[in-house]
């Protein structure tokens, strides 16, 4: 079975340093892993995702992510954070065909001015 | 130009109601999916459809029905509505159901049963 472990509930970092939200998944087969965000009261909107190739893939809002299949992981980075940085994440994975995206908890990053 | 909307947007009614929650995508996209997502903020699958089809029912009550009349539009009808089914349902979609690509999300229908 697909899951997703989001270990941190919460992220607190000072505005202007690195940011890191951890992802680890669990698949049977490639992995097709995604980044969302979250504003209050708002719907999801696509950060960045992996599909094949380079470990490194960049997304919207200078944000970034790194594909490691030996650690099954798929952490989202953004090297200064901004306030307006401040939501929630989700990572998602999902495989071929399985007609499905299987989202973490969730992890709440503030960014504190 | 809302890619995937939602309505309503708000939705409080009294148990033991029948309510519906209509979305459309304008994005031309095949795969269409309901999502529920819980107080602690938990997003899970309940159904995906492909052209018109039922690909997944997670194990969803059969009070739940959804209904795609077309592969543009997924509605989602709940009857004899309860306390727990308060939440917040999203509908998305995507071009495929090959995974390879993202899914884009309608804002959001938050349901209050009270």
């Amino acid at each position: 079975a697909q899951s997703v472990a989001q270990p941190e509930d919460q992220v607190n970092v000072a505005e202007g340093n690195p940011l890191t939200v951890k992802c680890t998944y669990s698949v049977s087969g490639n992995p097709y892993l995604f980044w969302y965000v979250q504003y209050p009261n708002r719907g999801l909107q696509f950060l960045l995702k992996y599909i094949t190739g380079d470990n490194l893939v960049k997304g919207s809002y200078g944000f970034e992510a790194e594909f490691n299949k030996s650690q099954t992981s798929f952490h989202l980075k953004k090297p200064s954070a901004l306030v307006s940085d401040s939501a929630l994440y989700f990572c998602a994975v999902t495989t071929s065909g399985t007609y499905k995206y299987i989202f973490g908890t969730g992890t709440r990053l503030k960014v504190l001015a | 130009d809302t890619a995937v909307s939602q309505t309503p947007k708000y939705l409080v009614t009294q148990m033991g109601n029948d309510k519906s929650i209509k979305c459309e995508q304008n994005l031309g996209h095949d795969t269409m999916y309901w999502y529920k997502q819980d107080s602690k903020k938990f997003l899970k699958i309940m159904f995906s459809y492909n052209n018109k089809e039922l690909i997944i029912n997670e194990t969803v009550p059969n009070r739940f029905s959804p209904k795609s009349p077309d592969k543009a539009h997924l509605n989602l009808h709940i009857n004899s509505l309860e306390l727990g089914d308060s939440a917040v349902y999203f509908c998305a979609s995507s071009p495929t159901g090959t995974g390879n690509t993202e899914a884009f999300f309608g804002q959001g229908t938050r349901l209050t049963v009270v």
